[in-house]
């Protein structure tokens, strides 16, 4: 099965508001990395984390290894957060697994 | 730092014909990673060398798909007798090694007509 798994698949917000993005995983981690990615555009890493809570501005990403997760939370949105949200998951084995993805709309 | 360099960044190719794809690491960086990215397949692990060796392929079609690294300062992809569902932006990635970040490059965009 999906070894990484993002929710939401996608989702619409008005410009403010707070986005929660999840990723859980089923396989052991070695490091968790979150990516952003415009449409048509490269993939920008957002966060390195392989373990605890990272801030970046309004980006807070937060890694609980023994839950299987990690969640990558947007504080009062702005149309330009537009685009997809991936997280990738290096495991034990240093496979480098991505999931799905959020794609992450913001309404003006 | 000019961060990881893909070369060309647009390829259209004639069905048959064969590509081939170019990525330039981050100096110093001993891994490097090739990916597909497709609307329908999202990302798709291919390959990735270690110090220049191959370590894992195990994404990579076999029968018309190969890499290399034969120095550490690039690596290509070759496709041969490329198909239309070769299309795609093939995306290449390096890192210090394991346990750290890694970071892309911008992408070869392929479309095989």
């Amino acid at each position: 099965g999906q070894q990484v798994q993002q929710s939401p698949a996608s989702l619409v917000l008005q410009e403010g508001e707070n986005a929660e993005l999840q990723c859980n995983f089923s396989t052991s981690l070695n490091s968790m990395q979150w990516f952003y990615q415009r449409p048509g555009g490269s993939l920008v890493s957002l966060f390195y984390n392989p373990s605890g809570t990272k801030h970046s501005g309004r980006l807070t990403s937060t890694t609980v290894i023994k839950e299987r997760r990690s969640s990558l939370h947007i504080s009062s949105s702005q149309t330009t957060d537009s685009g997809t949200y991936l997280c990738a998951l290096e495991s034990n084995t240093n496979k480098v697994v991505f999931g799905t993805g959020t794609r992450l709309q913001v309404l003006p | 730092n000019a961060g990881v360099i893909q070369t060309p960044r647009h390829k259209v190719t004639g069905k048959g014909q064969e590509a081939t794809l170019w990525c330039e690491p981050i100096s110093g960086h001993s891994a490097v990673f090739w990916y597909r990215q497709t609307i329908v397949q999202g990302l798709e692990f291919l390959t990735y060398f270690r110090n220049q060796a191959p370590i894992d392929d195990s994404g990579m079609p076999k029968e018309r798909f190969s890499a290399q690294m034969p120095n550490q300062s690039h690596s290509t992809l070759k496709i041969q007798s490329t198909q239309p569902q070769d299309s795609a932006v093939y995306l290449c990635a390096s890192s210090l090694g394991t346990n750290s970040d890694y970071t892309f490059g911008s992408g070869t965009r392929l479309l095989v007509i």
